[in-house]
């Protein structure tokens, strides 16, 4: 059974760093993509990038190139979305997806989500 | 950058058809998706490329795209499909239309 488990709810001040966690079990990590999703409180859902652990291959949507870093370490299955600094508008709920095949980008397997609340 | 356009919300009565569209200008080219989520969930995939149902996806949903359109349909839409629905589609990323909220009352 393919699952993705993400790390738990974290409460950060602004200027703070931080890095978020996704586990996969139950398929070959390095064969499939893994995209990040924010959600804003009451907002919908944004596409931030994706990453291919295979090879490190990651790539950005504009709105957040630059914002934030996506990283995997395969020898233990785990994708990562990170912060250097946080902003109070980093605020979100930050879900973790795999595609159903290794060439496609849109998730049907999702993590339970992370909450990252940033406040003073 | 792409953008994908859905109506802010969308209101049928039971039993009724509900039709959310998502506008973009690379849809003709690219496949759209919909997906589906409930307060506090995180989104299922209710359709794939542009029309295709996943398993345990009621028969009720369904999906269609023309020209710069994609169309989620809800044929006898039910109390429980009650949710915010999202399209997605890629161009050199992936993106997300703004969601629409489908009361069903």
């Amino acid at each position: 059974e393919v699952q993705l488990v993400q790390s738990g709810a974290e409460v950060k001040k602004p200027g703070e760093s931080l890095k978020i966690s996704c586990k996969g079990s139950g398929y070959s990590f390095t064969s499939y993509w893994i995209g990040w999703v924010r959600q804003m409180p009451g907002k919908g859902l944004e596409w931030m990038g994706i990453i291919y652990p295979g090879d490190s291959d990651t790539r950005y949507s504009p709105s957040f190139q630059g914002q934030v870093t996506i990283s995997a370490d395969k020898s233990i299955s785990t994708a990562y979305l990170q912060w250097s600094s946080l902003k109070a508008s980093d605020t979100a709920m930050y879900y973790c997806a795999r595609p159903p095949t290794s060439s496609s980008w849109y998730g049907v397997y999702w993590g339970q989500g992370t909450l990252v609340t940033v406040s003073s | 950058s792409y953008e994908l356009t859905q109506p802010p919300s969308v209101s049928v009565s039971p039993g009724q058809t509900a039709r959310i569209t998502c506008s973009g200008d690379a849809l003709p080219k690219k496949y759209a998706y919909w997906y589906q989520q409930k307060s506090g969930q995180a989104p299922v995939l209710v359709i794939y490329e542009d029309s295709k149902r996943p398993s345990g996806i009621p028969e009720r949903f369904s999906g269609s795209s023309s020209g710069t359109m994609a169309t989620l349909t809800i044929s006898g839409a039910q109390v429980e499909d009650e949710a915010d629905y999202y399209c997605y589609s890629t161009d050199s990323s992936g993106v997300f239309g703004g969601g629409t909220k489908l009361t069903v009352l």
